[in-house]
């Protein structure tokens, strides 16, 4: 079945830092990739959809300058954190589908703690 | 607005049968999906429906009625690794997932 591969799992960085984050589909073509943030016991926040080769579309609440999303292939799409301060510590998840209305395929997520 | 309703948490006892109930409210309707995620890990696509009725896949099974915004998904043979969070997720006329917050079943020896 197709895959989704995010790396890196898990990474702390020092507040200030950037980090970035990557998904890549395996065995289709990605079109459209979702970012997704998770705080602990909470549901799946959608905070960026990107299409490729155009420019996310971020979801209210959520800067774009400080959360840059590329998607300059199909099968290729990062997410950098930019100036990562401590309450930007959760967990991200990458997820994309090889066609609409059909089961979301998830990468594996990343574990962001800054300190 | 778009919203979905599902319980917290519940408990259940293992070799037990537990429903899980989903309510939702959504700008038009492409379907109803449950995953099933473990603490620290990655959603699992567990089901999906767009058709009224119910969908059985092993121990599993998911139920859907598009007149009520309904759904349940019924775990038979509870096993101790059924321990996880399991969400709710309805998506729109524009293909977009609305996300329950997810409900944490604990299985109990």
């Amino acid at each position: 079945g197709a895959v989704v591969s995010q790396h890196p799992s898990r990474v702390i960085c020092k507040s200030g830092t950037s980090v970035k984050i990557e998904c890549r589909s395996l065995d289709f073509q990605a079109t459209t990739m979702f970012w997704y943030r998770q705080f602990p016991k909470q549901s799946l926040m959608l905070m960026a959809t990107s299409n490729e080769g155009s420019k996310a579309t971020y979801e209210q609440g959520v800067e774009k300058d400080k959360f840059l999303i590329n998607h300059a292939s199909l099968t290729l799409s990062t997410l950098t954190v930019t100036s990562a301060h401590p309450e930007d510590s959760s967990f991200y998840i990458c997820s994309t589908t090889d066609r609409e209305n059909s089961p979301l395929h998830f990468g594996n997520g990343t574990r962001l703690t800054v300190t | 607005g778009q919203n979905i309703d599902q319980p917290t948490e519940m408990t259940a006892t293992e070799g037990a049968i537990v429903q899980i109930n989903c309510t939702y409210q959504t700008s038009g309707f492409n379907g109803l999906f449950w995953y099933q995620q473990h603490a620290g890990e990655a959603p699992t696509f567990l089901s999906y429906n767009v058709l009224d009725g119910l969908e059985e896949k092993g121990r599993f099974s998911s139920f859907l009625s598009r007149s009520k915004g309904y759904s349940y998904l019924l775990l038979k043979e509870l096993q101790m690794k059924d321990s996880a969070s399991y969400l709710c997720a309805a998506m729109d006329s524009n293909y977009q997932l609305i996300w329950g917050a997810g409900t944490k079943l604990i299985i109990k020896p």
